[in-house]
């Protein structure tokens, strides 16, 4: 079993839609969690973090979190065809200073 | 213009080649950390640096070295003994949060190893 596991995609939404995205991580005393988004060619960019139980919201980004279920969730409000992209799930446990990076999910938003 | 550097953009390595990557970031980071990055595929971790003159291995360390005797520079390696590196190679550094202990890492703009 991957330590963070998310569904490859492509998770194909229609502009104006809502995106749902989620993660799965096996380390129950992880801590910190945090969702980059990754265009094609180029290096992530830090979009979400997130560490306590619930939802945190930024702009058209919520993240929500899980700990009891151990997953963590994207969800992109009003999709735009400039949110197509994949994004990508990281999860920081207590034991160290490093992430560990789920696959990632290629999202794709239709005009 | 603060941020972090990576150079080349694209490296070309021919057989038995050892090749050198450059990171470099002035955001005054204490942490530091090479991933790998293959076609469709997650980041996994190579090397990291909480400090100068101090580094750990990450999960796929064989066939590559670093070394931090500058804060502002990691520097990678790719030797010879690393027989499949063609690959996406992203460098980054961490801000250490303030309350609740979040910390956030930040990429360069990557480096593309292609073996001829």
């Amino acid at each position: 079993q991957k330590e963070v596991e998310q569904n490859s995609g492509p998770l194909s939404v229609p502009e104006g839609a809502i995106a749902s995205l989620n993660c799965t991580y096996s380390d129950r005393v992880s801590q910190s969690f945090f969702w980059y988004r990754q265009y094609s060619g180029k290096s992530p960019e830090l979009i979400m973090s997130i560490y306590s139980n619930g939802d945190k919201e930024d702009g058209r980004f919520t993240a929500q979190l899980n700990k009891a279920s151990q997953y963590v969730s994207l969800l992109i409000r009003d999709s735009q065809p400039s949110d197509s992209a994949t994004y990508l799930c990281a999860v920081k446990s207590a034991a160290g200073n490093k992430l560990t990076f789920g696959g990632g999910t290629r999202v794709l938003v239709k005009p | 213009d603060g941020g972090i550097t990576q150079s080349p953009k694209y490296l070309f390595r021919k057989e038995g080649q050892n090749v050198t990557l450059s990171c470099e970031q002035n955001l005054n980071h204490d942490a530091m950390y090479w991933y790998r990055q293959d076609p469709g595929q997650g980041l996994r971790l190579i090397y990291y640096s909480q400090i100068v003159n101090d580094f750990q291995k990450g999960d796929i360390a064989e066939g590559y070295s670093v070394s931090r005797e500058k804060k502002e520079s990691f520097p990678l390696t790719v030797t010879s003994a690393q027989k499949n590196p063609t690959a996406f190679y992203l460098c980054a550094s961490r801000r250490s949060g303030t309350s609740g202990g979040i910390e956030t890492q930040y990429f360069g703009p990557g480096t593309r190893l292609l073996v001829l």
